[in-house]
């Protein structure tokens, strides 16, 4: 199975601030990292796909890149609503993995 | 507008058997795949398996496969989970995703199944 090694799994920053969360693959997936967005009770929400794709309807502060098999997904000035906690997803390969899962707080 | 609707929370024993459906509405429900995905409380995200409901063909995570069968019924629309012996560790809350090219892009809103003697 492809491992998804993200990092950190808990984070706390202020409104306004620049958040970057990571994932390090395991075996080259090109470029298929999905990212998602999980408020409690909630279902996750795809955000961005093929590591950099923002989705429709996702406001423009979220994006995501590609370096080799390390992924990283950035927001650019945290708001309030962004509180959730944020999985990779490689579909590359079957099975299909998940990240750890990023959990994001406000300061 | 696609939608994905899910059966009701269960409450069940060690050793009972539980079918859990997803149905999907607002889109060719043959067109691709439906995924079954588990979170167990507190925990990350788990891919089981998925079904093409236009033929049934299914792929399993290893790790589940023979512990679940997901099935379809392409005439209703309607995806399912299904166990013959549930185990207190089955305990979680369980999606259903439609990938029309791969990434989950719509979700059901879950199932929590609760195994508990």
């Amino acid at each position: 199975d492809i491992q998804m090694t993200q990092s950190p799994s808990s984070l706390s920053a202020s409104v306004g601030d620049r958040v970057t969360l990571t994932c390090q693959a395991s075996q080259d997936i090109d470029n298929y990292c999905n990212w998602y967005q999980q408020k409690p009770g909630k279902a996750p929400k795809l955000l961005i796909s093929d590591a950099s794709n923002l989705e429709t309807g996702v406001p423009s502060r979220f994006s995501g890149s590609r370096s080799g098999t390390h992924f990283t997904f950035t927001i650019s000035s945290l708001q309030p609503e962004d509180i959730a906690t944020y999985f990779c997803q490689q579909y590359d390969n079957l099975p299909y993995t998940f990240g750890q899962g990023t959990k994001l707080e406000i300061k | 507008e696609v939608q994905l609707v899910q059966s009701g929370a269960e409450v069940k024993k060690p050793g009972e058997s539980l079918r859990i459906f997803c149905k999907g509405s607002g889109y060719s429900f043959t067109n691709s795949w439906i995924n079954w995905v588990r979170q167990m409380p507190g925990k990350g995200l788990e891919w089981m398996g998925r079904i093409d409901p236009s033929d049934s063909h299914t792929n399993y995570s290893p790790s589940l496969q023979g512990h679940v069968t997901i099935s379809a019924d392409k005439s209703i629309n309607t995806a399912y989970l299904q166990w013959r012996s549930l185990k207190a560790s089955d305990t979680a809350m369980y999606y259903c995703a439609y990938s029309p090219e791969g990434p989950f892009d719509y979700w059901g809103q879950g199932t929590l199944v609760t195994v508990s003697s």
